[in-house]
């Protein structure tokens, strides 16, 4: 049985950094053609899609926000990590991982974890 | 970068047929999935490489994609489909991208 679990802060002052990690159970890391991806979605708008690492730790962000993220693996502790830095009040969001099947170009987010409501406020 | 357009609301009839536009330049040069969220959920893949069903995803939805277009058809659209669909596609530039979502209203 697959299964994502998000974790971190639910509340964070401005500038400061999220750390959001993303547990997987069911499948490993290391599985080629498999990956994670971190998607959020503010209150009332779209999915927005942030990161994602594959299991041969190939690496891609949104163009937008690649100066303030980071994402790691650890594939011994079954763990995705995100890291965000000198957040705002606008990345106030639902926080997501996703299992991606199939690598890029044709790949599908077929498992989701539950998501993670983060707010950002001082 | 590259963009996926929705158009923000669909209203239909029980019964009815369903057809949930997605445009983009050239789409049909990449694979388009499609997403099913209903309100206080995670998203659930409904299409993936343009036409193909996950298991359990119900026969009355189906995709296509060709020009500019993608297109998420539900066939005898229930009440239990009234959701928000986003359509999703990768990009060698721009890496994941998503549609802004249609939100389907079953009248």
């Amino acid at each position: 049985q697959v299964t994502l679990k998000e974790s971190g802060p639910v509340l964070v002052k401005p500038t400061e950094t999220l750390t959001l990690t993303c547990t997987v159970s069911g499948f490993s890391l290391n599985n080629a053609r498999m990956g994670v991806s971190w998607i959020r979605q503010p209150p009332g708008k779209a999915l927005e899609w942030l990161a994602h690492i594959f299991a041969n730790d190939e690496k891609s962000y949104r163009t937008s926000l690649k100066s303030r993220l980071t994402i790691s693996k650890d594939t011994s502790r079954s763990q995705v990590v995100l890291t965000m830095t000198n957040v705002d009040s606008v990345d106030t969001a639902t926080y997501y991982c996703a299992r991606i099947q199939g690598g890029f170009s044709q790949g599908l987010f077929d498992y989701w974890g539950q998501g993670i409501l983060v707010t950002v406020s001082s | 970068s590259y963009e996926l357009t929705q158009p923000p609301s669909l209203s239909v009839s029980p019964g009815q047929t369903a057809n949930i536009t997605c445009s983009g330049e050239k789409l049909g040069d990449k694979y388009a999935c499609w997403y099913q969220q209903k309100p206080g959920q995670s998203p659930v893949v409904v299409i993936y490489q343009d036409t193909k069903r996950p298991p359990g995803i119900p026969e009355r939805f189906s995709g296509s994609n060709s020009g500019n277009t993608a297109t998420l058809t539900i066939s005898g659209t229930q009440a239990m489909d009234e959701a928000d669909y986003y359509c999703q596609a990768w990009d060698r530039t721009t890496g994941v991208v998503f549609g802004g979502g249609t939100k389907l209203t079953v009248l």
